[in-house]
């Protein structure tokens, strides 16, 4: 069974720093491309980035609104991606997802979410 | 960049048979857009029911189905049972960005 548990949520001042951990198991994890995805207080689902896995070359994309803000990262050997996120604004505060790839689409498999409050 | 839109909400009799639709900005969704659906219940992480047009996980109830449906794309449920409340997400593939819908809040009543 594919298991996605994300850490590290807390709450952090604007112009704050933060990273969020995601520790994926049932999976062979350096096949898989990686995503986070947020949800803000009452609003819906967005994507906030992805990193492929290395054999496609471990590259990262963003979205516009943390691109230059925000960095994903992975390690293999621990079976864990990272959300770096730097310069946080108010509107940065959501509830963070890690979504898992395993073949089909980049969101098969969900975490349970970690949230971020950024807040003076 | 595209914007996907969904009914904001919607309303079904258990038993019953709700569709939930997914438009784009730019034209008719075609199955090279992969639609793909996502069940978020409130306190829930969100879960995939659904991925390119109409495949279903090894975990989606059959009442499931996915389609395209007069230049959209579609999720029908049908016996709805109460733990379907809950909201729904669409997600259409355009390259990058991906763009999910805003969601369609489905009340079972």
């Amino acid at each position: 069974e594919v298991q996605l548990v994300e850490s590290g949520g807390d709450l952090v001042k604007p112009g704050g720093s933060l990273r969020v951990s995601c520790v994926a198991s049932g999976f062979t994890f350096n096949n898989a491309w990686m995503s986070w995805v947020r949800q803000a207080p009452g609003k819906g689902l967005e994507w906030v980035g992805r990193i492929k896995r290395k054999n496609d070359g471990g590259t990262t994309d963003y979205a516009a609104p943390v691109k230059g803000r925000f960095t994903i990262s992975r390690d293999d050997s621990k079976n864990t991606v990272y959300l770096q996120m730097n310069s946080l604004k108010t509107e940065d505060t959501a509830v963070y997802y890690c979504t898992l790839g395993a073949g089909t689409t980049d969101f098969d498999y969900w975490g349970q979410g970690t949230l971020v409050i950024v807040s003076s | 960049q595209t914007v996907v839109t969904q009914e904001p909400s919607l309303t079904v009799s258990p038993g019953g048979t709700v569709t939930l639709t997914c438009a784009s900005s730019t034209g008719a969704v075609t199955s090279g857009n992969f639609p793909g659906w996502f069940q978020k219940r409130p306190g829930q992480a969100p879960r995939s029911l659904i991925y390119s047009t109409s495949n279903k996980y090894s975990w989606t109830p059959a009442r499931f189905s996915g389609s395209l449906l007069g230049g959209s794309a579609a999720l029908t449920l049908s016996g709805v049972q109460p733990e379907d409340e809950a909201e729904y997400y669409c997600l259409l593939y355009y390259g990058l960005p991906r763009v999910f819908g805003g969601g369609t809040k489905l009340a079972v009543l």
